[in-house]
C-alpha cells in the first residue's frame, strides 16, 4: 500500500477564500483522524471517523471548519472562509483496530499558508 | 479533557550519551502508549507502544517504561546516534482509538 495519501502537499490561499483538504487512507482501516500541527499548540486532534462515522469533534476550533469521510477511502476537511490563524500543517492518519487500540499512520501533511 | 504533559521540550545530548523523555497522563481508561518520532517535512511515525498490561519494553536501543498507578510512562534511548535527532512525542491512547498527543520533545544528538 502506498501509505495514507493527502493533497496538495501545500497550499496558499488568500483570507476569506474556501480550503479543502483531502485524504485517502490505507485500504483496510477502519479509522481516520484530522490532526493541525503548529509550532504553539503541537498536534491537536480536531476529528475522527469510524467507519466513516465522525465520532468526536471536539477538537474542531470553530464552525469554520467542517470535515466528511463519504466512503472508507476518502475524507475532506474544508476552511471556509480561511483566516491567517489557520495557518498550520494537516495532518491525516488511519488505522485499523482489532479489539484493541493500534498504530496510526500518517500522511505527509498538508501544509496551509493563509495570507 | 484529557491531558498528556510532555518534559523536557528540548534535549542535546552527545552521541552515545542516554536520553530520557517523560510523560503523565490524565485519562484513567487510557491503555495503549504509542511513541512517535517526527522527523522533519514528515508525518510522525511510531518507534515503539506499551500496553496497560505491561510495565516494561525494549526495542533495540528503546526502552519504554509504564507506571499506571501514577499516570507516567517514559521513553529511554540509550547510545544515540545523530540519526536519532528528531521531535519524539508521547502518545496517550483511550476509548475508539483515540490518540492524545504530548507535546513532543526536540531530541538533538551531537556528534
Amino acid at each position: 500500500d502506498a501509505g495514507v495519501i493527502q493533497s496538495p502537499r501545500h497550499e496558499v490561499t488568500e483570507m476569506g477564500q474556501e480550503v479543502t483538504l483531502r485524504c485517502k487512507p490505507i485500504s483496510g482501516h477502519d479509522y481516520l483522524f484530522w490532526y493541525r500541527q503548529t509550532m504553539m499548540r503541537g498536534l491537536e486532534l480536531l476529528i475522527y471517523f469510524n467507519n466513516n462515522v465522525p465520532i468526536d469533534d471536539s477538537g474542531m476550533p470553530e464552525d469554520r471548519f467542517s470535515a466528511k469521510m463519504p466512503n472508507a477511502s476518502f475524507s475532506t476537511l474544508k476552511i471556509q472562509p480561511s483566516e491567517p490563524r489557520d495557518s498550520a500543517v494537516y495532518f491525516c492518519a488511519s488505522s485499523k483496530r482489532t479489539g484493541m487500540n493500534t498504530e496510526a499512520f500518517f500522511g505527509q501533511g498538508t501544509r496551509l499558508t493563509v495570507v | 479533557g484529557e491531558n498528556v504533559e510532555q518534559h523536557p521540550s528540548t534535549l542535546s545530548v552527545q552521541e552515545g550519551d542516554s536520553a530520557v523523555i517523560k510523560c503523565t497522563y490524565s485519562d484513567s481508561a487510557s491503555n495503549y502508549f504509542p511513541w512517535y518520532k517526527q522527523e522533519l517535512g514528515k508525518g510522525p511515525q511510531l518507534i515503539i507502544d506499551i500496553r496497560s498490561n505491561v510495565g516494561e519494553k525494549k526495542d533495540q536501543r528503546i526502552a519504554v517504561t509504564l507506571n499506571k498507578t501514577a499516570k507516567h510512562f517514559s521513553l529511554h534511548i540509550t547510545e544515540t546516534q545523530p540519526e536519532d535527532s528528531a521531535v519524539y512525542f508521547c502518545v496517550s491512547g483511550g476509548g475508539y482509538n483515540k490518540l492524545i498527543f504530548g507535546a513532543g520533545t526536540r531530541l538533538a544528538v551531537h556528534p
